[in-house]
């Protein structure tokens, strides 16, 4: 069972550049959700998918694209990199039984 | 309003000592309370959980103690392992989990020494 999986692991963009980070479940969850993680801040949500097709923005949504064209996809589009976005990206899916959040090993993105 | 504030910032402790990571909110309308562990290179995975019905609740060495009042909880590792290192978030949401739209605090990280 390979629950969560993002791709790539680490990146390093140039200032302008785009690109998308993929994530993708096999546990069926309706709900997912990407997170960004900088050092001393914790985790802050960025977009959001309660099932395919339905999308919304999280707390920093801003410079980033979402789309949900399939129950297990849930790719994050970063259209004009900016420094301001080299951080850890995470994914994660919620399982409706239990609430709790499964979590991806995360996308290490450096833009310069 | 939303925020969930973590302290300390950094935690170190003695093999078999208590850790203690105390975490505080303003939002009266979040009612699931969980913490996360995370690994170094790894994702962050639910450790425990709490809803403010309740006022501790215990799995193993962890225990979660909620003050609703002074709207704080905390995390409790009892017996602390080298194997507990790791960093530690604390979060919070309305709708009882449903929506899982977390607010996580800023993170602790526990160093666990042999």
């Amino acid at each position: 069972n390979a629950g969560v999986t993002q791709t790539p692991k680490f990146r390093i963009l140039k200032i302008g550049q785009s690109m998308t980070l993929q994530c993708a479940q096999d546990m069926n969850h309706n709900y997912m959700y990407w997170y960004r993680q900088d050092p001393g801040m914790g985790l802050k949500l960025i977009y959001y998918s309660v099932g395919a097709g339905i999308t919304d923005k999280g707390e920093v949504p801003n410079g980033y694209n979402v789309s949900r064209s399939t129950t297990e996809d849930f790719p994050l589009r970063l259209e004009l990199a900016a420094p301001s976005q080299t951080s850890v990206y995470f994914c994660a899916s919620r399982s409706s039984n239990t609430g709790e959040l499964f979590f991806g090993e995360g996308s290490r993105l450096t833009v310069l | 309003q939303q925020q969930v504030k973590q302290s300390p910032q950094s935690l170190i402790v003695q093999k078999g000592g208590i850790s203690i990571i105390n975490c505080a909110y303003e939002n009266t309308a979040f009612d699931y309370f969980p913490w996360y562990q995370q690994f170094p290179g790894k994702g962050p995975a639910l450790l425990i959980a709490i809803r403010p019905d309740v006022s501790e609740k215990k799995e193993g060495r962890f225990t979660i103690s909620f003050n609703k009042s002074a709207k704080q909880f905390s995390l409790h590792i009892m017996d602390s392992q080298p194997g507990d290192s790791a960093t530690y978030f604390c979060a919070a949401s309305t709708g009882s989990g449903n929506t899982g739209k977390l607010i996580f605090g800023q993170g602790t990280t526990l160093q666990v020494k042999p």
